[in-house]
């Protein structure tokens, strides 16, 4: 089945900087999801974009996606230390997630004060 | 605060055992779905359920179950269990029957196999 990969798998920033992850995945798609984790904790949803946007934008996030290139990248800009946590792409398929949305393994972003 | 409910929130249990975890969706969502998380496989789908039917399944063993009950809240029967078994086990909810609206996770049972 197809999977999204993030790339970095582990990234460490000072805290104001700008954190850029992500995502490939192997087939078509009608949306690409972008949830957090803390650890331990269940996943929040971040944000959604439909295989017909390019770039949406919700507060200090902004989410690009290129379907040409089957990627997208998640951008957190002027970060806290409060954005320290794992950061998971999920992709669902051209049958509108009949099998559910995968995953991939996730970005493990570090904001150093 | 997502409005899923997993419980319990840690499970030991020996190799052989059964165990039941269960979830309460978040109130007017129809859809109910079961994930695993473990260090190595990552995330994984293990089933779907919509207003009581299941719609989707994913990499769930034989040895798993799941059903989904008249009130929407869901249960995850694992069996035989081996020491492999142990993960996170998340539940989560959407309103629809899709994967084109966000998942509601709730906060997982850590389940530990010994």
């Amino acid at each position: 089945s197809q999977q999204g990969e993030e790339d970095p798998q582990a990234l460490s920033i000072q805290e104001g900087e700008n954190a850029t992850m992500n995502c490939s995945y192997k087939t078509s798609i009608n949306n690409l999801q972008w949830y957090r984790q803390n650890s331990g904790r269940g996943l929040v949803h971040l944000i959604l974009i439909r295989s017909n946007e390019r770039e949406k934008h919700s507060g200090r996030l902004r989410v690009t996606l290129d379907t040409s290139k089957k990627s997208s990248s998640l951008l957190i800009t002027a970060s806290r230390a409060a954005d320290t946590a794992s950061y998971f792409c999920a992709t669902d398929g051209p049958g509108g997630g009949a099998d559910g949305l995968t995953f991939g393994k996730g970005t493990h972003l570090i904001i150093q004060p | 605060d997502s409005g899923v409910t997993q419980t319990p929130k840690h499970l030991i249990t020996a190799t052989g055992q059964r165990v039941t975890l269960r979830c309460s969706p978040r109130s007017g969502d129809l859809s109910v779905y079961w994930y695993q998380q473990s260090l190595d496989q990552g995330l994984q789908f293990l089933i779907q359920y919509y207003n009581g039917e299941e719609r989707a399944k994913g990499n769930i063993l034989e040895r798993f179950s799941a059903q989904q009950f008249p009130d929407l809240h869901s249960e995850l029967n694992l069996s035989s269990l081996e020491l492999g078994d142990s993960a996170l086990y998340f539940c989560a909810s959407s309103p629809r029957d899709a994967a084109n609206s966000p998942l509601h996770f709730g906060n997982g049972t850590r389940l530990t196999v010994t």
